[in-house]
């Protein structure tokens, strides 16, 4: 099993449209959690952290943390085509070190 | 937020020769940098972690006579590509975090390309 896994897509949604992105995480002690974006030939962005259970909310991102299910979501509302890119969920892992493990990245298409 | 500087961001490279890269945190001390890599339209691979005043811890898979990793101090760590062949030729990518519990500041990247 992968540490951190996410479906690798491409999503593709209309603009105007909520888009969902979802990650699953195999330490089960890990505290962190954060959401990338990522454009092609570009270092990862950060657009989300999220540390408690629950939803937290920035602007048009909502992260969604569900720590007993090993779950992290991130919705999009009102996409735009500027937000299509690649989206990497990270997860920093608390047995054998500090670290940050990235998931493959699940690509987003907003289709104007 | 927190910067990181990463330096090259692009270098070419003959088969054989040795490349180095560093990455800087600008405004915070970090005594863990890490090291990714990434080929085109494929994830971000974790290689090492960089660790202040020690050795650097590498993942399963990567060879550290390769990738020679130094973290002299709490701000800069470089990772030299040794003799550098074209299966070499990728996005490197360094971060670091002031604490294990923030996010973590990457660089702005570093495409080599040995040829």
């Amino acid at each position: 099993q992968k540490e951190v896994e996410q479906n690798s897509g491409p999503l593709s949604v209309p603009e105007g449209a909520i888009a969902s992105l979802n990650c699953t995480y195999s330490d089960r002690g890990s505290q962190s959690f954060f959401w990338y974006r990522q454009y092609s030939g570009k270092s990862p962005e950060l657009i989300m952290s999220i540390y408690s259970n629950g939803d937290k909310e920035d602007g048009r991102f909502t992260a969604q943390l569900n720590k007993a299910s090993q779950y992290v979501s991130l919705l999009i509302r009102d996409s735009q085509p500027s937000d299509s890119a690649t989206y990497l969920c990270a997860v920093n892992g608390n047995t054998g070190g500090f670290k940050t493990i990235f998931g493959a990245g699940t690509r987003l298409f907003v289709k104007a | 937020g927190a910067v990181v500087s990463q330096h090259p961001s692009w270098v070419i490279c003959k088969s054989g020769t040795s490349v180095k890269i560093e990455c800087r945190s600008l405004d915070f001390q970090a005594t863990t940098m890490f090291w990714y890599r990434q080929f085109p339209k494929q994830s971000l691979m974790l290689m090492a972690t960089s660790n202040e005043g020690s050795k650097a811890t590498y993942e399963q898979g990567v060879e550290k006579d390769k990738f020679l990793i130094n973290h002299a101090s709490l701000t800069l760590s470089t990772l030299t590509v040794t003799s550098a062949h074209p299966e070499d030729s990728s996005f490197y990518i360094c971060s670091a975090a002031p604490d294990r519990n923030t996010e973590a500041f990457f660089g702005q990247g570093t495409r080599l390309t040995v040829v």
